[in-house]
């Protein structure tokens, strides 16, 4: 059975930074490119950021570029997104999915930007 | 950016009807491979999304065959034949011919 579980969230200070991860299991890791899409409160859904299989190739959406960092470790079946910077905006629950088609999703992780 | 256009917004249904949803884009969804990377995808309340279709009109394992999508350059739809109550929540399509990657902005399904 495919699982990936996100953790890493919670509450940060506008301009701080936080690290998301997600670990995979019940599929081979390293042969899928991986994403990470959000969902403001009560909104609609967002792509953030990909990444090729082997991590050569990423893609950001443009307000993330430069802030944000998707990575994986595929000795280790896990997922990153290291987020700098942070704004009020970033305000989210952040979905780890294998992409794309972005097949299976994880639970989500809540993350607060606020003072 | 591409923008998807949904219509409707929400939709309201009986139990077995049809329900058809229109997801329409501002270019072409057509890549150079000739493949079109246009995906459906159903949240339902309280949980994460899940994939439905891929490729315009191929089913994702599992997913039941009431679910039918089509559609070919910038209109596209997904249509659902006799409803039933594990259908209901919000549907979004999804693109990922052009970057960015867009969602459109969702079709939430309810009963009547």
């Amino acid at each position: 059975e495919v699982q990936l579980v996100e953790s890493g969230g919670g509450l940060v200070q506008p301009g701080r930074s936080m690290k998301l991860s997600c670990a995979a299991s019940g599929f081979t890791f390293s042969n899928y490119g991986m994403a990470w899409v959000r969902q403001a409160p009560k909104k609609g859904l967002e792509w953030v950021a990909y990444i090729s299989y082997d991590g050569g190739s990423t893609y950001y959406r443009d307000p993330v570029k430069g802030r944000f960092t998707i990575s994986r470790d595929n000795a280790k079946s896990t997922l990153y997104l290291q987020m700098d910077s942070l704004r009020s905006e970033d305000t989210a629950t952040y979905y780890c999915t294998t992409g794309a088609p972005f097949d299976y999703w994880g639970q989500g992780v809540m993350v607060t930007v606020s003072s | 950016d591409v923008v998807l256009t949904q219509t409707p917004v929400s939709l309201s249904v009986t139990l077995g009807d049809q329900a058809s949803i229109s997801c329409r884009s501002s270019q072409s969804l057509e890549y150079s491979d000739g493949y079109t990377y246009l995906e459906w995808y159903l949240q339902k309340p309280g949980q994460s999304p899940q994939l439905l279709i891929y490729g315009v009109s191929n089913r994702f394992s599992g997913v039941p065959d009431r679910f039918i999508g089509s559609g070919s350059g910038t209109d596209f739809t997904l249509k659902i034949s006799r409803v039933e109550p594990e259908d209901l929540g919000v549907y979004y399509c999804f693109q990922a011919t052009h970057d960015p990657w867009t969602f459109g902005g969702g079709t939430k399904l309810e009963l009547k």
